[in-house]
């Protein structure tokens, strides 16, 4: 399995901007994960989904934020418009409870996209 | 509100030594913990997982302990190698399968 896979892995854009981050997570999970990472506030969950339904979105920051999961193949995570205090990695994790046998509720991470909002 | 720490301060040992890690939390009640490990540039791994009934737990040179009385986890890397040079964080479970990270510890091993 190619693990979970981000788009783009970097992105330069201009304050008020749309900025549009992409995850395929594994095949078969039925849990996705948005992350939000910086130096001063650590990773920060921002929204989850089971089954492709948003299930808590309470970290996402503001209005500006919106994500979507169309299918189980794919989740998009937009902001609009963009900030400078928007500038972190953004990371996409996946998990299946189904399959987890062991049941370690083990989250597998994308290696994320950098954005930089100038 | 509830709180995962984690200290923020580097940890710096010798090659060979044990090094310890600790998490601490407060307003949760976790059925379960977990570490995973990130490297510079890349997502988190997960390492291990233990359960609210467990109080220990080992695999190969790590070991996890949890104390639900403290609210507290220690981790650690026995024979310590410059391999295991990373940014380790603990992560628990919020409810409904929601997980929760501290900000992590980096962990520097010097040959």
């Amino acid at each position: 399995d190619a693990g979970v896979i981000q788009s783009p892995r970097h992105e330069v854009t201009e304050m008020g901007q749309e900025v549009t981050l992409r995850c395929k997570p594994i095949s078969g999970h039925d849990y996705l994960f948005w992350y939000r990472q910086t130096m001063m506030r650590g990773l920060e969950l921002l929204i989850y989904f089971n089954n492709n339904v948003p299930i808590d979105d309470s970290g996402m920051p503001e209005d500006r934020f919106s994500a979507k999961m169309p299918n189980a193949s794919f989740s998009t995570l937009k902001i609009q418009p963009s900030e400078p205090r928007d500038s972190a990695v953004y990371f996409c994790a996946s998990t299946s409870r189904a399959k987890n046998v062991a049941n370690t509720g083990e989250l597998f991470f994308g290696e994320g996209s950098r954005l930089t909002v100038l | 509100s509830q709180k995962i720490e984690q200290n923020s301060e580097a940890l710096n040992i010798q090659e060979g030594k044990t090094a310890t890690l600790t998490c601490n939390y407060t307003n949760y009640s976790p059925a379960y913990l977990q570490w995973y490990r990130q490297d510079p540039g890349r997502g988190p791994v997960f390492l291990l997982l233990i359960r609210e009934n467990e109080k220990e737990k080992r695999k190969e040179r790590l070991k996890v302990t949890f104390d639900t009385t403290l609210k507290q986890s220690l981790f650690h890397i026995t024979a310590s190698q410059p391999a295991d040079s990373a940014t380790y964080l603990c992560a628990l479970e919020g409810g409904g399968f929601k997980t929760i990270f501290g900000a992590g510890t980096r962990l520097f091993v010097k040959a």
